[in-house]
């Protein structure tokens, strides 16, 4: 069985670009988030996405939008890209909306230059 | 505001030693603490998991210490090896219902630990 995918795995972007990074769940998981980890942080909570819904976000500004498709995939999307964006964007996958066994991809590097 | 505290932020601890590492959370409404291993370039990798209606939790050479009333709880790492070498996250989550969402998992700052031969 895949684990959680996602793609890119490494991406440089300039300043003020826009940046779209995709992540397929675990088969017959319905939930996915997404989450952003600083060098030497914790990863932080972005959204989470259930049945195509978004059911929650985290403190993060507008320029960062989301959504999930009929076949539970989803896309991160954020516009404008600063410098402090860059950081590991990771996506995890669970079976129901709760994250009991949150599965995680292995990220997408991020690097706005 | 930084829910869930973790020390330390570094740990070398020779083989077969034993590394324990600490969490501390705010939240009462917290009702579950996972702990994840994390190597460069990969996310991070479910260890082991607690409720807090339990006091220890073991899965192999990996145990969950709970302590509700003082709202900690810590992983113990037995018999370490220089495998074991690589950051470790505490985190919590409350649980709601598919219809209520915005169950996020709330993690601590890192511990990075290293085990020398």
């Amino acid at each position: 069985d895949a684990g959680v995918t996602q793609s890119p795995t490494h991406l440089i972007k300039t300043r003020g670009q826009h940046v779209t990074l995709r992540c397929s769940p675990i088969s017959g998981h319905k939930s996915v988030s997404w989450y952003q980890q600083v060098l030497g942080q914790g990863p932080q909570f972005i959204f989470q996405y259930y049945e195509k819904e978004e059911r929650g976000r985290g403190n993060f500004p507008d320029r960062f939008s989301a959504r999930q498709f009929p076949n539970y995939s989803s896309e991160l999307n954020v516009n404008a890209l600063l410098l402090g964006d860059s950081a590991l964007y990771l996506c995890a996958s669970s079976f129901l909306s709760v994250n009991t066994e949150a599965f995680f991809g292995q990220g997408t590097r991020l690097t706005v230059v | 505001q930084q829910q869930v505290k973790q020390s330390p932020q570094s740990l070398i601890v020779q083989k077969g030693g034993i590394p324990i590492i600490n969490c501390a959370y705010e939240n009462t409404a917290f009702d579950y603490f996972p702990w994840y291993q994390q190597f460069p370039g990969k996310g991070p990798a479910l260890l082991i998991a607690i409720r807090p209606d339990v006091s220890e939790k073991k899965e192999g050479r990996f145990t969950i210490s709970f302590n509700k009333s003082a709202k900690q709880f810590s992983l113990h790492i037995m018999d370490s090896q220089p495998g074991d070498s690589a950051t470790y996250f505490c985190a919590a989550i409350k649980h709601g219902s598919p219809n209520f969402g915005n169950e996020k998992l709330t993690f601590g700052t890192g511990t990075r630990l290293t085990i020398i031969p």
